[in-house]
């Protein structure tokens, strides 16, 4: 079993539409959750960080972390065509030697 | 502008040959790091460094050399020995290495075998 699960996807929605991207893990040690966002053949950059549980607001981005069914998402209001790119989940807490990064999920917004 | 270079962006082997990725920074982060991306799967971490002339073994070394000569530069030599080499690989920064920093990435290579 791996230690981060992502569904691969792909997820294809109308423009507009609220889009949701999971996370499942097994480490209850982890505590530090992130975001990334990688267009095609490019490298990832951080979208969102959140530390422990609850929830984080960024424009129409938001990061929801629930550590008791160590579950974690993210959320995308009205979302546009510029929004298609695979969304890496990356965590990590105290004990750790590394970010541990989820398989990434393909989303495309059809305009 | 700041950031990591990585170069070349496509890069081709021929069997049983050794190739160098190029990463720099100019960023002043003391840490840098190698990820190697097949399809459908998430990042693995090849080597890490937290300091000059200092590195480390990640996940799936097995294959693969670094050095870190100057702090600026983490290239990565890809050897004979690494028998599926075809992926895209990632170079990323952090400013001194703790697991909660956040990262970095260039624009990556893309190895691909003749």
């Amino acid at each position: 079993q791996k230690e981060v699960e992502q569904d691969p996807g792909p997820l294809s929605v109308p423009e507009g539409a609220i889009v949701s991207l999971n996370c499942t893990y097994s480490n209850s040690a982890f505590q530090y959750f992130m975001w990334y966002r990688q267009y095609s053949r490019k490298g990832p950059e951080l979208l969102m960080y959140t530390y422990s549980s609850g929830n984080k607001e960024d424009g129409r981005f938001t990061a929801q972390v629930d550590k008791s069914s160590k579950y974690i998402s993210l959320f995308i209001r009205d979302s546009q065509p510029s929004d298609s790119a695979t969304y890496l989940c990356a965590m990590s807490g105290q004990g750790a030697q590394k970010l541990v990064f989820g398989q990434g999920t393909r989303l495309t917004i059809n305009p | 502008d700041g950031g990591i270079t990585q170069s070349p962006k496509y890069l081709f082997r021929k069997e049983g040959q050794n190739v160098t990725l190029s990463c720099e920074q100019n960023l002043n982060h003391d840490a840098m790091y190698w990820y190697r991306q097949d399809p459908g799967q998430g990042l693995r971490l090849i080597y890490y460094s937290q300091i000059v002339n200092d590195f480390q073994k990640g996940d799936i070394a097995e294959g693969y050399s670094v050095s870190r000569e100057k702090k600026e530069s983490f290239p990565l030599t890809v050897t004979s020995a690494q028998k599926n080499p075809t992926a895209f690989y990632l170079c990323a920064s952090s400013i001194g290495g703790a697991i909660n920093e956040k990262l970095f990435f260039g624009s990556g290579t893309q190895l691909s075998v003749l």
